[in-house]
């Protein structure tokens, strides 16, 4: 299948500092991305939808100042957690689907692990 | 209640024994997805399907659209087939996902 790939996989960061991650479809052009949130022995939650070259569409509750998502090109999106506080602590992954079809199969990349001090 | 529901939502078995995780939603869906999610991993997509059955080595799949129910079997099972396996439909642009069902495989 279609590879998905994420960087960092893991990053501590001081409450207060911006951090920044990356969502790359390495084989694949992806003009939908999504990203997803996912705490302890939760499942995952839908934070928003990108979009090449558009406004993401954030979900409910998530706050687009604070998450920003920018999907520059068809093969990367980044996830950009402001000023981030020990709350924001948490497994974030990110998905892709393949440019065509609607309903075309969702690829996920391997997640990064955000811890905030 | 939830759109999609799972079950069981832990399942413990014995190496080699055949194993079923049931999906049932209540909406409307185009497709629907069964994932894996190894402890402290990423997420691996098994089966995206629409109708009918697929199969993947050990891995198998149905879909009943009219009866909206879902089931992933796994033949022959092996501890490392301990994960957490998660049906995912698709629901207007999104994937809904289910809580995820613990299968663990004891040697």
């Amino acid at each position: 299948g279609a590879v998905v790939s994420q960087h960092p996989s893991r990053v501590i960061c001081k409450s207060g500092t911006s951090v920044k991650i990356e969502c790359r479809s390495l084989d694949f052009q992806a003009t939908t991305m999504f990203w997803y949130r996912q705490f302890p022995k939760k499942s995952l939650m839908l934070m928003a939808t990108s979009n090449e070259g558009s406004k993401a569409t954030y979900e409910q509750g998530v706050e687009k100042d604070k998450f920003l998502i920018n999907h520059a090109s068809l093969t990367l999106s980044t996830l950009t957690v402001t000023s981030a506080h020990p709350e924001d602590s948490s497994f974030y992954i990110c998905s892709a689907r393949e440019r065509g079809i609607m309903y075309n199969e969702q690829f996920f990349g391997p997640g990064t692990r955000l811890t905030v001090l | 209640k939830n759109e999609v529901e799972q079950s069981p939502q832990n399942l413990t078995a014995q190496e080699g024994e055949f194993i079923t995780i049931n999906c049932s939603y209540s909406v409307g869906i185009s497709a629907l997805h069964w994932l894996q999610q190894h402890p402290g991993g990423g997420i691996v997509s098994l089966f995206m399907l629409s109708s009918g059955k697929k199969k993947h080595g050990r891995l198998i799949a149905t879909i009943n659209i009219q009866e909206k129910h879902s089931s992933l079997h796994i033949t022959a099972s092996h501890p490392r087939d301990s994960a957490v396996y998660i049906c995912a439909v698709f629901y207007g642009n999104k994937l809904v996902f289910g809580a995820g069902t613990i299968l663990r495989v004891k040697s």
